[in-house]
Formats: structure tokens, sequence, C-alpha cells
């Protein structure tokens, strides 16, 4: 089955520097992938979708020169926090779906990340 | 804007009983309603996809059900068995989904 693969599982960082998280769609190609946010017992909110060759598109409220978002190929997207703060400490998911217009989407198994 | 809400926030019951988890939504026009499965600092788990034509879907002990017009769903796990304990979303949507806030299930040996 379709698998989407993120990495790092886990990253403890400090203020002020900025994390990379990849997320690989690795058996199917990904024209688009979703970045979601996570905090404690609330549920997933969509931060921005991942366009191939082009600019993500941010939700409201999401500071694109803060989550910066690069799609250089169908298969991988990255999401970089830049000057992290200890208020971006969440769970990131990524998630991709397979080519298929009823085909579920698929989710990686998340960053947790905790800045100090 | 969609909402969708889940209920109740938290389940405990008994080994091998049957259980049933609510999905409610505000707009009735969805493309797709999935299900998903979170186990504790972990990603998600796609249990069922329902399109918006259907109005069910069944996975060995799971079934889920869709009622556009009333704005809800359901999953029906049957014969419940620890290995179920988890969260429960359900999330509305083509590409970019509405999520529920989950329903956290635990089943008691």
């Amino acid at each position: 089955g379709a698998v989407v693969s993120q990495h790092p599982s886990r990253v403890i960082c400090k203020s002020g520097t900025s994390v990379k998280i990849e997320c690989r769609s690795l058996d199917f190609q990904a024209t688009t992938m979703f970045w979601y946010r996570q905090f404690p017992k609330q549920s997933l909110m969509l931060m921005a979708t991942s366009n191939e060759g082009s600019k993500a598109t941010y939700e409201q409220g999401v500071e694109k020169d803060k989550f910066l978002i690069n799609h250089a190929s169908l298969t991988l997207s990255t999401l970089t926090v830049t000057s992290a703060h200890p208020e971006d400490s969440s769970f990131y998911i990524c998630s991709a779906r397979p080519p298929g217009a009823n085909s579920p989407l698929h989710f990686g198994n998340g960053t947790r990340l905790t800045v100090t | 804007k969609q909402e969708v809400t889940q209920i109740p926030a938290a389940l405990s019951v008994p080994e091998g009983e049957n259980l049933v988890l609510n999905c409610s939504f505000t707009d009735s026009a969805i493309y797709n309603l999935q299900w998903f499965r979170q186990d504790p600092g972990k990603g998600l788990t796609s249990l069922l996809l329902i399109q918006s034509s259907q109005r069910e879907q069944t996975s060995g002990r799971l079934n889920a059900s869709l009622d556009k017009s009333s704005g809800r769903s359901t999953l029906y796990i049957a014969a419940s068995q620890p290995g179920d304990s988890a969260t429960y979303l359900c999330a509305v949507g083509a590409q970019k989904l509405v999520f529920g806030q989950g329903t956290r299930l635990t089943i008691n040996p």
C-alpha cells in the first residue's frame, strides 16, 4: 500500500534555531502534499498545501516566512521551521494522496518538535 | 466554513462490546469522509473512506456510514478488542481535510 515517510520522528532544538522536516512518498508520486499541525489533545489543523514546482499555499494565520515549504520533487516535500520558539513546539504531520480520484490520503508518522 | 464535531470525546468499554462513534459536519457538500486511527504520539492510519455518493463502507470489524442530508457519519466497531484502543478521527474534504477533535477510545480487557 501507499506509504508516506516522515523524518525525523522527534527533534529537540533551542530557541532561535531552524529545523527541517522531510516528507516522502515512497511508492507513488505526489504533486501535492499537505502539512498539518496538532497541539496536545487537539485535532489536526491544516497549515499549508505543498505544490511540486511552485509556491506553497498557506492557510489563514500561518506565517509563510516562519514555516518554509519546499516541494522540489514529486516524492519529497520539506517543512522548515525558522527561528523556532517554544510556542512552535507541536506535532507536525504530512500527508499525500496517491493518484486516483478516490484514493485516501495517507499520512506520515509525524514529527514531534520540542523547542527549549 | 466546514466544522466537524465528534462525540463522545472519550469512551471506555469492556472488551467484546460493539460500539458506535459519531461524527457530524455542518456543510453537507462534502467530497469524501474519511475515518482515521491515531495511536499516542503517532501519525494517522486511514481506516475507511466513504465517497459522497456512498452510504457506507466496511472493513473487517469496522463499518462506517454516511448520511449527508443529516450531516452525520458513524463508525461501528464490532467485538471490540484492547488493540482497538486509540483516538479515532473523522475528516471531510477532498484534498484539504477538516478534522474533528477525535474520540479517545479505551477497550478494557
